[in-house]
């Protein structure tokens, strides 16, 4: 079983909609998660970090992080075309390099 | 804003051949870490170096090294390389803990990548 699990999709939803992107982890010692987006043949690009459990909003993303049930979640309100794009959640322990999960892509149809 | 350097950004090389990639962190971040990301996958944690030295060692094979120099550039070297070693190469960068505490040192920013082709 790898450390952190993601569902790879592909997701595909029409413009406007709400998505709801996750990731299930085993290691306990996780405490830092943070959701990259990354642009085809670009680098991931950093979109919400969160430190141990809780939610934080930034725009019309939402991230949550439920440390008693391993799982993390990105919301994306009033999604547009241009959040097309793979969505990788990655989390670490603080001194350990991130663990990336598989990486979820969204195409959000016009 | 200054982002993360890497050269080249495509790479094509036949299969026994070696290869360096490139890599310029941000300036004032001291932290370097190297992914391997294969087509469809996500990014593999290679190796990492703080302060020049290294910090963390992941899946990277006996054939790669990789070195941090006092400049804080970073060097992916690539020997005897196989079919399977095309792939996108990331360099990634973080600040010290001195500027954003632990919260702050986990942000780490990507590079574009080096795309290796293998033939």
């Amino acid at each position: 079983q790898k450390e952190v699990e993601q569902d790879p999709g592909p997701l595909s939803v029409p413009e406007g909609a709400i998505v709801s992107l996750n990731c299930t982890y085993s290691n306990s010692a996780f405490q830092y998660f943070m959701w990259y987006r990354q642009y085809s043949r670009k680098g991931p690009e950093l979109l919400m970090y969160t430190y141990s459990s809780g939610n934080k909003e930034d725009g019309r993303f939402t991230a949550q992080v439920d440390k008693s049930s391993k799982y993390i979640s990105l919301f994306i309100r009033d999604s547009q075309p241009s959040d097309s794009a793979t969505y990788l959640c990655a989390m670490s322990a603080g001194n350990t390099p991130l663990v990336f999960g598989k990486g979820t892509r969204l195409s959000v149809i016009a | 804003a200054a982002g993360v350097i890497q050269s080249p950004r495509h790479l094509i090389k036949e299969k026994r051949e070696t290869a360096t990639l490139k890599c310029y962190p941000i300036p004032r971040h001291d932290t370097v870490y190297w992914y391997q990301q294969g087509p469809g996958q996500d990014p593999q944690f290679l190796i990492s170096f703080y302060e020049k030295m290294q910090s963390d060692k992941g899946s990277i094979p006996d054939r790669f090294s990789a070195q941090q120099f006092s400049d804080y550039h970073s060097e992916l070297n690539m020997s005897s390389l196989e079919l399977g070693d095309s792939a996108l190469y990331f360099c990634a960068s973080s600040p010290p803990w001195t500027s954003g505490g632990a919260y702050g040192a986990n942000v780490l920013t990507f590079g574009a990548g080096s795309r290796l082709t293998v033939l």
